[in-house]
């Protein structure tokens, strides 16, 4: 079945650090690729999307490129803030399937 | 429009006791789920439905009932409380299930805990 893989976290920046969340994922036929974002003691919210190869999605200065080739869609942002801190979500969903999540790569920026 | 809302937002039950955890959304989308998140595991689909009257079951449905009377809600039921059950439950909703852009809007989550 389908599936998504991420990195083990959690992952510790100083603020202003470069950001770097990998995803890969496994599916049949062509998905489209999510990232939500969790922050503490809230629900999931979407931070960005992509629905075809090569796509790429931004939001709130982060980006993701969808890679067919190698069935990846790595989150990356510049320069990362305290706000930033939460916990995200790699996401795959199929024409008439359900989304397929990742575990989930918690994230901290320290001052 | 408040989106998607659920109650209550923490709840404590013994093993053995049953509980509804509600869900309600005001956008009127078709699609609703249930997750839930476990440390470690990411979101597991529960159950979901894809309108009014129609019911399916997700990845880890044991335990559980659902049914979607209205539009608007979508309630979970947790017929005997086991600890496993212990987690963190997020209800979603979409337009459509159909469509490959559709993004899902989150609830805030219940934090059950079983004894």
């Amino acid at each position: 079945g389908d599936s998504v893989t991420q990195m083990e976290g959690p992952v510790t920046l100083s603020e202003e650090a470069f950001l770097t969340i990998n995803c890969t994922y496994t599916a049949t036929g062509y998905p489209s690729l999510f990232w939500y974002v969790q922050y503490p003691g809230e629900g999931l919210q979407l931070l960005l999307k992509a629905t075809k190869a090569d796509d790429k999605g931004s939001n709130k200065g982060f980006e993701a490129t969808y890679r067919k080739e190698t069935t990846s869609f790595h989150l990356e942002k510049g320069s990362v803030q305290v706000s930033d801190s939460a916990v995200y979500f790699c996401a795959l969903v199929r024409y008439g399937q359900n989304f397929v999540f990742g575990p989930g790569t918690r994230l901290s920026v320290l001052p | 429009n408040a989106g998607v809302t659920q109650t209550p937002k923490f709840q404590v039950l013994k093993t053995g006791q049953s509980m509804t955890l509600q869900c309600a959304q005001d956008m009127n989308h078709e699609y609703m789920s249930w997750y839930r998140q476990d440390p470690g595991m990411g979101l597991r689909l529960i159950h979901y439905s894809v309108g009014a009257g129609i019911t399916d079951q997700g990845e880890v449905p044991n335990g559980y009932n659902v049914s979607r009377s209205t539009t608007e809600d979508f309630p979970l039921r947790l017929l005997s409380a086991a600890p496993s059950q212990t987690s963190v439950y997020f209800c979603a909703s979409s337009y459509s299930s159909a469509g490959t852009q559709e993004t899902q809007y989150f609830g805030p989550g219940t934090r059950l805990l079983v004894l």
